[in-house]
């Protein structure tokens, strides 16, 4: 597609409930980002895949988050058990190649809240 | 620990002065650093970078320096369009083949530009 893709664009869900975000990356591009931003702060980094694999995982909060890239391409990050304090726009990025410039083409968000 | 620091949550100027946003940093080992600028509801994008092996880069109306010495870059807007208000990021990554393009964003400025 022309530009990263993310859906939903809203999620409202119960405290305790399971989460699935989902992210398009820029076709073509092997790296893929995590980050989560909460009220009034900058992006927060959660995960980073290269290619299939996960290749940094260490800004994962706990283990009630997890995220997959299966096939290089399309990722999902799943949350179990939902909190209160997950509630933050979830960005995805992608870029070319993994390393040197940073510069990351963000999508516009998964807006989380949970009751 | 807030390793990239915006202190300015606002910023107000005129159309036409300049607008100068300021960071600072305390990871010695950040060398690439660069300014995203975000619009409501959408995700940040990308706006200008530089290595730590320079002092300056521009692009067009953007200037960012670098004050490796003091920890600190700042980006230059001149002259300042009202089209130009939105928050703006400072992001700092380590870089190397390992560390992918990680990225650490400070708290952001929201920038205005009254017409």
């Amino acid at each position: 597609g022309a530009g990263v893709s993310q859906t939903p664009s809203n999620k409202v869900t119960e405290k305790g409930k399971y989460v699935e975000l989902r992210c398009d990356p820029i076709s073509g591009h092997t790296a893929l980002y995590w980050y989560r931003q909460s009220l009034g702060q900058g992006p927060e980094f959660l995960i980073y895949f290269q290619g299939t694999g996960a290749a940094d995982d260490s800004g994962l909060p706990n283990d009630r988050f997890f995220a997959v890239r299966p096939e290089g391409s399309v990722s999902t990050l799943k949350i179990q058990r939902t909190e209160r304090g997950d509630s933050a726009v979830y960005l995805c990025a992608s870029s070319l190649t993994p390393w040197g410039t940073g510069e990351l083409f963000f999508g516009e968000g998964s807006r989380l809240t949970v009751l | 620990d807030q390793q990239v620091k915006q202190n300015s949550p606002s910023l107000s100027v005129q159309e036409g002065r300049i607008s100068i946003l300021n960071c600072d940093y305390t990871n010695s080992m950040f060398d690439y650093f660069l300014w995203y600028k975000k619009y409501p509801a959408e995700g940040p994008t990308f706006l200008i970078s530089i290595s730590s092996i320079k002092d300056k880069n521009e692009d067009g109306r953007f200037t960012v320096f670098l004050n490796k010495s003091a920890k600190h870059l700042s980006l230059h807007i001149v002259p300042s369009q009202p089209g130009d208000s939105a928050v703006y990021f400072c992001a700092a990554s380590e870089g190397g083949e390992t560390s992918g393009s990680r990225l650490t964003f400070g708290e952001g400025t929201q920038l205005t530009v009254n017409p």
